[in-house]
């Protein structure tokens, strides 16, 4: 069974730029998390989105959005680039919305570099 | 405030050497999750366990193992005779029954390095 996929797995881009990140769960699992992982830090979380809701979202600008689709697919988007977006983005896929009875498991991530 | 804290920021020791990696959380919840996820230079976050914060029980995984206790809000993961393949980053992460979805609250991560 595949795994959590990310795309792409890297990316450059200028600031000012907008940006889209893929990510594809596991088979069955409804719960979509990104998360931002600055170099020599853990990953803080940006959204969560189950069942194409928006579950939580995190303590970032309104320059980021996301969305999940009905195959529970989901993309990132983040606009007006700075160079302080660079970063890993992680994102994590789980059967239920909440921690209680699952684990997250976590895609390879993208490595965006604004330059 | 920090939830997970992670004092360790970077550990070094020869393989086969027992090795410690502290974890230390604050919350108001008497419902949260713990884990411990394995980061290698690939990026992708292992998973690696999961505690209820009603299940103090220690758990052994083959080198693995882990002391949750719930006094003095610590969760440490030991690896005993370490590997070279061991060498990763290591992060501890909270998640409150209260919260928000799934959310987790990641330490900063303990970078370890086993020497052959």
């Amino acid at each position: 069974d595949a795994g959590v996929t990310q795309s792409p797995t890297h990316l450059i881009k200028t600031r000012g730029q907008h940006v889209t990140l893929r990510c594809s769960p596991i088979s069955g699992h409804k719960s979509v998390s990104w998360y931002q992982q600055v170099l020599g830090q853990g990953p803080q979380f940006i959204f969560q989105y189950y069942e194409k809701e928006e579950r939580g979202r995190g303590n970032f600008p309104d320059r980021f959005s996301a969305r999940q689709f009905p195959n529970y697919s989901s993309e990132l988007n983040v606009n007006a680039l700075l160079l302080g977006d660079s970063a890993l983005y992680l994102c994590a896929s789980s059967a239920s919305d909440r921690p209680r009875n699952t684990e997250a498991f976590f895609g390879q991530g993208t490595r965006l570099t604004v330059v | 405030a920090q939830k997970v804290t992670q004092a360790q920021t970077e550990i070094s020791v020869v393989e086969k050497e027992d090795v410690t990696l502290d974890c230390v959380y604050e919350t108001r919840d008497t419902t949260y999750y713990l884990f411990w996820y394995k980061q290698p230079p690939s990026g992708e976050l292992v998973f690696l366990i999961r505690r209820n914060s009603f299940d103090e029980q220690n758990e052994i995984s083959g080198r693995y193992s882990w002391n949750f206790q719930k006094s003095t809000s610590s969760f440490n993961f030991t690896i005993t005779a370490s590997q070279v393949v061991d060498s990763a980053v290591y992060f501890c992460a909270l998640s409150e029954a209260s919260g928000t979805g799934n959310q987790f609250y990641f330490g900063t991560g303990t970078s370890l390095t086993v020497i052959p």
